[in-house]
This record gives C-alpha cells, sequence and structure tokens, in this order.
C-alpha cells in the first residue's frame, strides 16, 4: 500500500529564512506527488504537483519541489519565507490509476510557524 | 467564479442526532470526496463518487452516508452511528478519472465544515 511521511511535525523559521518542507513516499513506482497548504479552519490549496517530466516543480506563492526518485522524496522549498505562509503543509501521493479510482493518500502535515 | 462551498461552516450535534453536511461545486467535474480530518491525522477518505449515482466506500466510512443525485451536489449524512464524529470535515472534487486520461487528478477543496458534538 502506498504511503507517505512528513518527518516534521512542527517547523519554526525566521521570517526571510529559506525552508525546506520535507516528504518521503513509499510505493514501487513513480507516484503522482503533491502540495497542499491549508490555513487554519480552512479547506486545503494546492501548491503545486507533480507525475512526469521535469523533476523541478514550481508552483504557486513561490514553492517549488523536487522530486528525488533515489530518494523517494518530494521536498519543498522556498528561498524567502513570508510571514503569511504559516500555515500546515501537507504532501500528498496518488497512484497512477489503473482503470479505476486515481486513491489519494495524504501525510499528517507539518505546521509551519514563522518568527519575526 | 467556480468553486467549491461547504455549509455550514460549524455544525454542533447533539447526541443520538443525524446531521448532514452539504457540499456543491460549480467546476463541472465528476468526482467529489470526502475527507475527515483530525488533529495530526492528516485526511482521512470518508466516501467518494466518481459519477453521478454512483459512490463508494473510503477508509472510514462506518456511521456516515452519502448520495450522489446530481453532478454538483455531494451532501454527507453523519449519523448517530458515528460514535466519535467531532472533527472537520473537507469536500473535495476533481475533473475525474476518465477526463484526466492519465494525468494527475487533483483535487480542489471547499472550505470545510467544523462539527461538533454537544
Amino acid at each position: 500500500a502506498q504511503s507517505v511521511t512528513q518527518p516534521d511535525i512542527h517547523i519554526t523559521v525566521s521570517e526571510g529564512a529559506s525552508l525546506e518542507l520535507r516528504c518521503n513516499y513509499s510505493y514501487g513506482a513513480t507516484p503522482y506527488l503533491f502540495w497542499y497548504v491549508q490555513s487554519p479552519g480552512q479547506g486545503l490549496q494546492l501548491l503545486l504537483k507533480y507525475f512526469s517530466g521535469d523533476t523541478l516543480v514550481q508552483g504557486i506563492k513561490g514553492f517549488e519541489a523536487e522530486f528525488k526518485r533515489s530518494q523517494s522524496s518530494f521536498n519543498l522549498r522556498k528561498p524567502s519565507v513570508h510571514w503569511s505562509d504559516a500555515a500546515e503543509y501537507f504532501c500528498a501521493v496518488a497512484l497512477p490509476p489503473s482503470g479505476g479510482y486515481q486513491k489519494v493518500t495524504f501525510g499528517t502535515g507539518t505546521k509551519l510557524q514563522v518568527i519575526p | 467564479d467556480g468553486g467549491i462551498t461547504q455549509s455550514p461552516k460549524y455544525l454542533f450535534r447533539k447526541e443520538g442526532q443525524n446531521v448532514t453536511l452539504s457540499c456543491e461545486q460549480n467546476l463541472n467535474h465528476d468526482a467529489m470526496y470526502w475527507y475527515r480530518q483530525d488533529p495530526g491525522q492528516g485526511l482521512r477518505l470518508i466516501y467518494y463518487s466518481q459519477i453521478v449515482n454512483d459512490f463508494q466506500k473510503g477508509d472510514i466510512a462506518e456511521g456516515y452516508s452519502v448520495s450522489r443525485e446530481k453532478k454538483e451536489s455531494f451532501p454527507l449524512t453523519v449519523t448517530s452511528a458515528q460514535k466519535n464524529p467531532t472533527a472537520f470535515y473537507l469536500c473535495a472534487s476533481s475533473i475525474g478519472q476518465k477526463r484526466a486520461s492519465g494525468r494527475a487528478d487533483e483535487q480542489f477543496f471547499g472550505p470545510g465544515t467544523r462539527l461538533t458534538v454537544l
């Protein structure tokens, strides 16, 4: 069964500092990969996705993620964090479908705190 | 503006009561989903529907029911059989597998409903 791990429950960074949120998945083949962001009490917004091609993916709000097949990772990065980036971030994986539903598995999330 | 709406934003339920959470989308998406979110547990799938008049159980369907009579609507009923219903409920939709045609069928989420049992 596919699984996704976000090893950091909570991360604190200073405003203007760089950010990297880790995501590792467990699946035999290359799954579809997503990063979502959730502000408190809100739904999830898609930041970026990967399913093939260039392993460095650009997303919204200045985020990027790099797919590394050898490490089964899809880490999210941002060169300079803004206070408005404080939120919870979810990594998700989906199996390429085999005629049916594309099941998505979400990680447990990483809460980002940004300090002045 | 296309999007997904959920209502109400907050819902309070008494013990033994059934409640229904609304989810509507105007994105012309075929597929719709219900997730439950509890602190530290990520999102867990309750039910999903790939097409009108068809739906399937997800990982934690016990104590919940759904219907999909219209493409735009996918209401979730939390029944009295659900022993621990206090949670944040998220509805999502996607274009669906058939139209995604081998590409990532990313899901778009509504703003959520927070259900509290009194």
